[in-house]
């Protein structure tokens, strides 16, 4: 089975900018949550969808949105980048149940400039 | 509302000797306690997770952990350990029936030949 995958590993934007992150859950899981890990700290919840529906959110601002996809991928969308947005990007999909089975993608680095 | 806290930034370790990662969480429910592997440039592996039942719990590359209700702690350990476990260590809460993952900000385990 394929695990999550996560675009681009790499980014770098401009103060102001908006930016996309997509990610790709794992076959079989329906849920998708997404972490910001800023550099030296532990991953911080900025939400979570569960069959395309926002089910959880982090004390993170509105310029920060998700969308998840009937196939279950998902996308991260940020508005107004901010130089404090700069960040490891994590995606976790797991499939809901009780076993709390979370698999994490490699992350998306983005550097804004 | 949870939070943790792990009690060491970094832990300096020699090979085949033995070492624990000390973890201290905070919440008014039950919850879930799981302890995350974090290799450079990578995402986070689930080293092994306390649910219920025993709380003595073994994972994966000879970790395990111990769950104290009492003292609200969940300490990692392990008897003999290798080069390859030098790594960044996360130690993670949730609240039982909320997927919602609460990050410490992280133990750097270096292991010196």
């Amino acid at each position: 089975e394929t695990g999550v995958t996560q675009s681009p590993t790499h980014l770098i934007k401009t103060r102001g900018q908006q930016v996309t992150l997509r990610c790709s859950s794992q076959s079989g899981h329906n849920t998708v949550s997404w972490y910001q890990q800023a550099l030296g700290q532990g991953p911080q919840f900025i939400f979570q969808y569960y069959r395309e529906e926002e089910n959880g959110r982090g004390n993170f601002p509105p310029r920060f949105s998700g969308l998840q996809f009937p196939n279950y991928s998902s996308e991260l969308n940020v508005n107004a980048l901010e130089l404090d947005d700069s960040a490891l990007y994590l995606c976790a999909s797991s499939s809901g149940g009780e076993d709390y089975g979370y698999t994490f993608g490699s992350g998306t680095r983005l550097t804004v400039v | 509302a949870q939070s943790v806290t792990q009690l060491d930034s970094q832990v300096p370790v020699f090979e085949e000797a033995p070492v624990e990662l000390r973890c201290n969480y905070s919440s008014s429910v039950s919850v879930y306690l799981f302890w995350y592997v974090q290799y450079p440039n990578q995402g986070l592996q689930l080293l092994l997770k306390y649910l219920s039942g025993s709380t003595l719990v073994k994972g994966i590359n000879g970790f395990e952990a111990e769950f104290n209700k009492s003292q609200t702690s969940f300490h990692l350990r392990k008897p003999s350990v290798h080069i390859s476990d030098t790594a960044e260590y996360f130690c993670a809460v949730s609240e039982k029936g909320y997927n919602k993952l609460i990050f410490g900000a992280g133990t750097r385990l270096a292991v010196h030949p």
